[in-house]
């Protein structure tokens, strides 16, 4: 297995515009976990998915942010319209189980908002 | 609500010394523990865990970890590093309470510097 696969690895856009980040976990995988990654807080849980379905959304810093599983190989974070305050890596990770988390995490996605 | 402090934000070591990264967890429950670390420019990949039985927990890499309950630790050692283990390490917990074990609370990280 490829492990988890992210996209883009680096993506600089201007305050406004709307970014999307792609995840694919790994396969056989049913939970799904958004991360940022930044200096001053550390790694935050955004969004937890199981079995497709949101379960956890309570990390989601507002309404500018949305996240969407339409299947078990597929996600994507949105941010619309982006601020320079969303600079940050952003890490998909997958699990087979929501218990005992073994996480393995993607190489991340760096946001630069201008 | 889980916390956990790693106490040390960096530590600076030469080739071939021990090393231990200390963390401390705040949780009423039951938890499961967690050592992750992360090279350059990648995503964190686990390096060992505690879920139950024996508290000395063996990773991967030489790298190895106790439990201690009674001073809510999860200490991470190696007896001796190499300039390859050079990177960011982070403890987290995920308590077992309220449905909400799938839930890992990371600490903030130490950057383990290993100088020739």
């Amino acid at each position: 297995d490829a492990g988890v696969i992210q996209s883009p690895r680096h993506e600089v856009t201007e305050m406004g515009q709307e970014v999307t980040l792609r995840c694919k976990p790994i396969s056989g995988h049913n939970s799904l976990f958004w991360y940022r990654q930044t200096m001053m807080r550390g790694l935050e849980l955004l969004i937890y998915f199981n079995n497709n379905v949101p379960i956890d959304d309570s990390g989601m810093p507002e309404d500018r942010f949305s996240a969407k599983m339409p299947n078990a190989s597929f996600s994507t974070l949105k941010i619309q319209p982006s601020e320079p305050r969303d600079s940050a890596v952003y890490f998909c990770a997958s699990s087979f189980a929501a218990g005992a988390n073994v996480l393995t995490f993607g190489a991340g996605s760096r946001l630069t908002v201008l | 609500a889980q916390s956990v402090t790693q106490l040390d934000s960096q530590v600076p070591v030469f080739e071939e010394a021990p090393v231990e990264l200390r963390c401390n967890y705040s949780s009423s429950v039951s938890v499961y523990l967690f050592w992750y670390v992360q090279y350059p420019n990648q995503g964190l990949q686990l390096l060992l865990k505690y879920l139950s039985g024996s508290t000395l927990v063996k990773g991967i890499n030489g790298f190895e970890a106790e439990f201690n309950k009674s001073q809510t630790s999860f200490h991470l050692r190696k007896p001796s590093v190499h300039i390859s283990d050079t990177a960011e390490y982070f403890c987290a917990v995920s308590d077992l309470s309220g449905g909400s074990n799938y839930k890992l609370t990371f600490g903030k990280g130490t950057l383990l510097t290993v100088n020739p």
